[in-house]
C-alpha cells in the first residue's frame, strides 16, 4: 500500500521566516495530496491540497508543490506568524479505488515572536 | 455552514468493555471516514461509509465497525475494548469520497 514519508518532525522558525515541509510517497498511482493543520485539542484542519495533474497552488502565504517524477510535494508557508504554530500533516490517496488517506508524521511547527 | 460534529468528546471506558461513537457529517456530505490517531501509530484509516454501505476497511481487527445511516450520521463500534485502543477517534465527512476530507474534532477514549 502507500507510503507517506515526512520531514522535519520538528521546524522552529522566527516570525516572519518561511517553512517548508516536505513528504514523499510510494505509489505512483497517487493523484491526491491534502494538507492538514491540527492545533492542540482539535481535529485536523484542511489547510490546502494540490491533485496530480497540477505542478503548484496558492492560497495567500501558503503554497504546495508536487513533483510527481520524484514522488514529492512540499508546504510552503511564508511570512510565518506566531498563530501557525501547531502539527502538520501531509497525506495521500494511493489507490484511487480504496479512497482512503495515507497520513505522514506530522511536522511540530513553532514559530518565534 | 456546520462542520462536522462527533459525540462524546470523551470517554473513559473499562477493559472489556464496548464504546459507540457517534458523527454527523457536513450537510451534504455523504462519505464519511474514520480515523485512529495515536501518538506511536499517528493517523490510521479505520473505514470509509458513503450510502450506508462500507466501501473501504483499514487493517483493524473486527472488533472495530462502524455503521451509515440514510441521513449519511456514521456510528462506530469497539467491542471488548483493549488499553491500546486508547486513542483520539477522528471522524471526517467529503461531498467526494476521499477528496477535500473535514475533520471533526474528535472523540478522546481513554481505556483503563
Amino acid at each position: 500500500g502507500e507510503n507517506v514519508e515526512q520531514h522535519p518532525s520538528t521546524l522552529s522558525v522566527q516570525e516572519g521566516d518561511s517553512a517548508v515541509i516536505k513528504c514523499t510517497y510510494s505509489d505512483s498511482a497517487s493523484n491526491y495530496f491534502p494538507w492538514y493543520k491540527q492545533e492542540l485539542g482539535k481535529g485536523p484542519q484542511l489547510i490546502i491540497d494540490i491533485r496530480s495533474n497540477v505542478g503548484e497552488k496558492k492560497d495567500q502565504r501558503i503554497a504546495v508543490t508536487l513533483n510527481k517524477t520524484a514522488k514529492h510535494f512540499s508546504l510552503h508557508i511564508t511570512e510565518t506568524q506566531p498563530e501557525d504554530s501547531a502539527v502538520y500533516f501531509c497525506a495521500a490517496i494511493g489507490d484511487t479505488g480504496r479512497r482512503a488517506l495515507t497520513f505522514g508524521s506530522g511536522t511540530r511547527l513553532q514559530v518565534q515572536p | 455552514k456546520a462542520g462536522v460534529t462527533q459525540t462524546p468528546r470523551y470517554l473513559i471506558k473499562t477493559r472489556g468493555q464496548q464504546v459507540t461513537l457517534s458523527c454527523s457529517p457536513i450537510s451534504g456530505h455523504r462519505s464519511v471516514s474514520w480515523y485512529q490517531q495515536t501518538p506511536g501509530q499517528g493517523l490510521q484509516f479505520l473505514f470509509e461509509y458513503f450510502s450506508e454501505t462500507q466501501r473501504n476497511k483499514g487493517n483493524f481487527p473486527g472488533r472495530f465497525s462502524g455503521r451509515q445511516f440514510s441521513n449519511s450520521r456514521s456510528e462506530m463500534n469497539v467491542s471488548t475494548l483493549e488499553l491500546g485502543d486508547s486513542a483520539l477517534y477522528l471522524c471526517a465527512s467529503s461531498r467526494d469520497r476521499g477528496y477535500e476530507q473535514y475533520f471533526g474534532p474528535g472523540t478522546r477514549l481513554t481505556v483503563t
